[in-house]
């Protein structure tokens, strides 16, 4: 089952716009981590945030966390061509060090 | 090279059939993940191992066995192929520490089972 579900399921934007899309969660977790995968490719990991920590920022991406709504947003400021991709979030529970995948958002950046 | 590798890279296989798909790590991690990945979903864990005598099953295992041979491979079998576990299969990677739990992927293995 998946514990994360993405929002939108597919985002379309033009290229310098910023892109936001959300993570909702169902149960308490010890960090929650995005990927982002090319079309057909392996997983890369873009960001981590643990759960007493509300923000996080690593070049062009901010994460927050919001765990009274069990909701976390990943915003890729300034989007360029090559974000297009598929991005991920995983939550990982507390003495269970397993992640758990959402089912994604399709990020399509239009030049 | 590649940290997390993965052979084969393709498969096509026939029903009944049993495969084995390969995952080799240059990480030095103790931690190796089995993943299946269905068109326009997530990834769903099959199979974990935490080290090397150490093996547990994930969400979906029916039908699917590991292998822990050393602390870099892990290997995944399908004892008895099915159509519906065509799919493309990630290994993964990671650390044992605070501050380890990022997963590093192979590229994928993508198999067809007529």
């Amino acid at each position: 089952s998946q514990q994360g579900e993405e929002d939108p399921q597919a985002l379309s934007i033009q290229e310098g716009e910023n892109a936001t899309m959300n993570c909702s969660y169902k149960t308490s977790i010890n960090n929650l981590q995005w990927y982002r995968q090319n079309s057909g490719r392996g997983l890369v990991h873009l960001i981590l945030i643990r759960s007493n920590e509300r923000e996080k920022h690593s070049g062009r991406l901010r994460v927050t966390l919001d765990t009274s709504k069990k909701s976390s947003s990943l915003l890729i400021t300034a989007s360029r061509a090559a974000d297009t991709a598929s991005y991920f979030c995983a939550t990982a529970n507390f003495g269970n060090e397993k992640l758990t995948f959402g089912t994604g958002t399709r990020l399509t950046i239009i030049p | 090279d590649a940290d997390v590798t993965q052979t084969p890279r393709n498969r096509i296989t026939k029903t009944g059939k049993r495969i084995m798909l390969e995952c080799s790590q240059t990480k030095g991690h103790d931690r190796m993940y089995w993943y299946r990945q269905d068109p326009g979903l997530g990834l769903q864990l099959i199979y974990y191992s935490f080290d090397v005598k150490d093996i547990n099953k994930g969400e979906i295992s029916d039908g699917y066995s590991v292998s822990r041979q050393a602390q870099a491979k892990f290997s995944l079998s399908l004892e008895s192929a099915i159509p519906n576990q065509t799919a493309l299969y990630f290994c993964a990677t990671s650390g044992t520490g605070v501050g380890e739990e990022t997963q590093y992927f192979g590229p994928g293995t993508r198999l067809l089972v007529l």
